[in-house]
């Protein structure tokens, strides 16, 4: 069963524009979610993350918001750049077992020059 | 995440064949993961271990599936008489202590059943 979902497979944006990635979740014990970025023939890198006493964290030109009520989450991306084309992973877990993360099946972003 | 590696990057087993997989951790890492992606989905989790001890195997196939994480050299995660269904990338992360952590994922191995 798939606990988070990223319905969108593909996005592409113009380089110096913002970048929304989205994900739900349905499992309501998750209280811990990341994202993560994978380029091709690597492992996936740990980009942010967002505890569920949180709404928002920021790092840099990457922001992730949290909407506990409609178990749904994004991130966003700005300005895109051209080396953020990559596989953009959300996950999950309970804090308790944060290393038991849920993962959705990626996004892949693309950034056009 | 350089600094967890995996090998072989890519295997190529026969049906019944057994497959072996193995992780190093990072340096000053004592907990490894596995898990695995089939094409088209995300990762799964698969299982958790420290050195010596299998902490968490709730995602593991109960069948040709095992792990370990001796005291001394990489865990091996080991499939024996593969089937084409267990073709598959297979990612391992370390992280230095367990829960509360970042986990850093090495490059993963991709097994294919012929």
């Amino acid at each position: 069963d798939q606990q988070v979902k990223q319905n969108s497979p593909s996005l592409s944006v113009q380089e110096g524009r913002i970048s929304i990635l989205n994900c739900d979740y349905t499992n309501s014990m998750f209280d811990y979610f990341l994202w993560y970025k994978k380029y091709p023939a690597e492992g996936p890198t740990f980009l942010i993350s967002i505890s569920s006493i949180k709404d928002k964290n920021e790092d840099g030109r990457f922001t992730v918001f949290l909407n506990k009520s409609a178990k749904h989450l994004s991130l966003h991306i700005v300005p895109s750049q051209p080396g953020d084309s990559a596989v953009y992973f959300c996950a999950a877990s309970e804090l308790s077992n944060d290393y038991k993360l849920s993962f959705g099946a990626g996004t892949t972003v693309t950034v056009r020059a | 995440n350089a600094g967890v590696m995996q090998n072989p990057r890519h295997l190529v087993r026969r049906r019944g064949q057994e497959a072996r997989l193995r992780c190093s951790p990072m340096k000053g890492h004592s907990h490894v993961y596995w898990y695995r992606q089939l094409p088209e989905e995300g990762l799964k989790f698969m299982v958790y271990l420290q050195k010596e001890n299998i902490i968490d195997e709730s995602g593991m196939p109960k069948e040709r599936f095992s792990a370990e994480f001796p005291k001394e050299g990489p865990s091996i995660l080991r499939i024996q008489q593969v089937v084409r269904g267990d073709s598959a990338a297979y990612f391992c992360a370390s992280s230095m202590t367990g829960v509360g952590t970042e986990a850093f994922f090495g490059q993963g191995t991709r097994l294919t059943v012929v």
